[in-house]
């Protein structure tokens, strides 16, 4: 069964900080995904990384994609309070018959 | 274009009745999949439908049931509602199957008194 694990479950940081959040697998992606939610709302795509070492930068926000292609990383500089939210990591599988796999999210809340 | 829409938004139902939620995917978008949230359990996988046909299930009882239509268009049906069915249920649409990138619609809202 392939499973993707995060963290921290929770981070509550003050405005202006920087973060680090994780998305971990003993799986290999074809890609990965980054989606914020709100409460109440759906997640919202933040980015797709495709190629193993990749690097996307989102303004303030850094992606990257394991060399391996197991694992990811979400850096945000200088946190504002509309970062706060819950970052949920997807990974898709090799066939058309694989089902996307999402990790628990972490959790955000940044301070004013 | 237009994102994923759902309806409807919030629903209040009681225990023992039958709901029935709606998704438009994105146009061109063929694979429709469903999903429960909660807060303890988080996203957990239900279905996915492709060209009208169920290609994807998770586990589920039997009373959670879906549909898609000839234009994307999908509906999902839980029937003899319980009390731990409350949930936010999204749907999220992809060009097709598999690896493509999945865009979430805003979610119902369905709390089970």
């Amino acid at each position: 069964t392939q499973l993707l694990e995060q963290s921290p479950q929770f981070l509550s940081i003050q405005e202006g900080e920087n973060l680090t959040v994780y998305c971990n697998s003993s799986s290999v992606f074809s890609s990965l995904q980054w989606y914020r939610q709100e409460p109440g709302e759906g997640p919202v795509l933040l980015v797709t990384v495709v190629t193993g070492g990749e690097v996307k930068k989102l303004k303030r926000l850094t992606f990257q994609f394991g060399d391996a292609r197991k694992d990811s990383s979400l850096h945000i500089t200088a946190a504002q309070p509309g970062d706060t939210g819950l970052y949920l990591c997807a990974g898709a599988g090799w066939t058309s018959y694989d089902k996307v796999i999402f990790g628990p999210g972490t959790s955000l809340s940044v301070i004013p | 274009k237009a994102g994923v829409t759902q309806t409807p938004r919030y629903l209040i139902k009681t225990r023992g009745q039958q709901v029935t939620l709606s998704c438009s995917p994105i146009s061109g978008h063929r694979s429709v999949s469903w999903y429960q949230q909660t807060p303890g359990q988080g996203l957990q996988f239900l279905f996915e439908y492709f060209s009208e046909t169920q290609r994807n299930k998770g586990n589920f009882p039997g009373r959670f049931s879906g549909r898609q239509f000839s234009n994307s268009r999908s509906e999902m049906n839980v029937s003899t509602l319980e009390l731990g069915d409350s949930a936010l249920y999204l749907c999220a649409s992809s060009l097709s199957r598999g690896q493509d990138t999945q865009y979430f619609g805003p979610g119902t809202r369905l709390t089970v008194l």
